[in-house]
């Protein structure tokens, strides 16, 4: 066990929906990161917000976005959502603002219909 | 834009023999390279990293290398066991503020009794 962890475990939605998901960080950890891992794919680092301020972002769609809370917990938004978004989402996290060892959630496993 | 080629996508090596994994990045302000192993259904974890100012570390049967001039870094894991079989994922980024994390595509290791 990391110590993120990641709500809902799996999730079901049809298409144009929008959900959120949603991930809290190991205790004393201010950074965190999304990635999207496709079926058989590698990890699509999205976003990474530090202490409630977006700090870098990666390949992520106009569609989604993310935010970081001041209890630093931190929730994805996917909105008009496409058969392709079916994916794995994990959320990691980190003590340092860059280059240190991020600490990965089990995952959402999104399935959009 | 930034980039981490990572090779091969598969390798099959016999129990007890050695696995070599390679990675090249295009980022020459990269200065922390990580390796994630990705078991079947479950999180990535962190086995072992390196920055820039060592050429060389080894944690047991694992050991890095890292050559900066060409960019490029390698994974070595010796004495190959049945529970080394998962998709590792190699990793650049710099160790500074504001920085994305750039993930290789993944290898898939197969030992093979």
């Amino acid at each position: 066990d990391s110590g993120v962890t990641q709500t809902p475990k799996h999730l079901i939605t049809a298409t144009g929906q929008r959900v959120t998901l949603r991930c809290s960080p190991r205790s004393g950890d201010l950074s965190v990161y999304w990635y999207q891992q496709s079926l058989d794919q590698g990890l699509q680092f999205l976003i990474q917000y530090y202490n409630g301020e977006e700090r870098a972002k990666g390949n992520i769609l106009e569609r989604f976005s993310a935010q970081q809370f001041p209890d630093l917990h931190s929730e994805l938004n996917l909105s008009s959502l496409e058969l392709g978004d079916s994916a794995l989402y994990f959320c990691a996290s980190s003590v340092l603002l860059g280059g240190g060892e991020q600490y990965f959630g089990p995952g959402t496993r999104l399935t959009v219909t | 834009g930034e980039n981490v080629e990572q090779h091969p996508s598969t390798l099959s090596v016999q129990e007890g023999d050695s696995a070599v994994i390679k990675c090249t990045y295009s980022d020459s302000a990269s200065n922390y390279f990580p390796w994630y192993k990705q078991e079947l259904g479950k999180r990535p974890q962190l086995i072992i990293d390196i920055r820039s100012n060592v050429g060389e570390k080894k944690d047991q049967r694992i050991a890095v290398t890292l050559n900066k001039t060409a960019k490029h870094f390698s994974l070595h894991i010796t004495e190959t066991q049945p529970e080394d079989s998962a998709v590792y994922f190699c990793a650049a980024s710099r160790d500074s503020s504001a920085s994305k994390i750039i993930f290789g595509s993944g290898t898939r290791l197969s030992i093979r009794p």
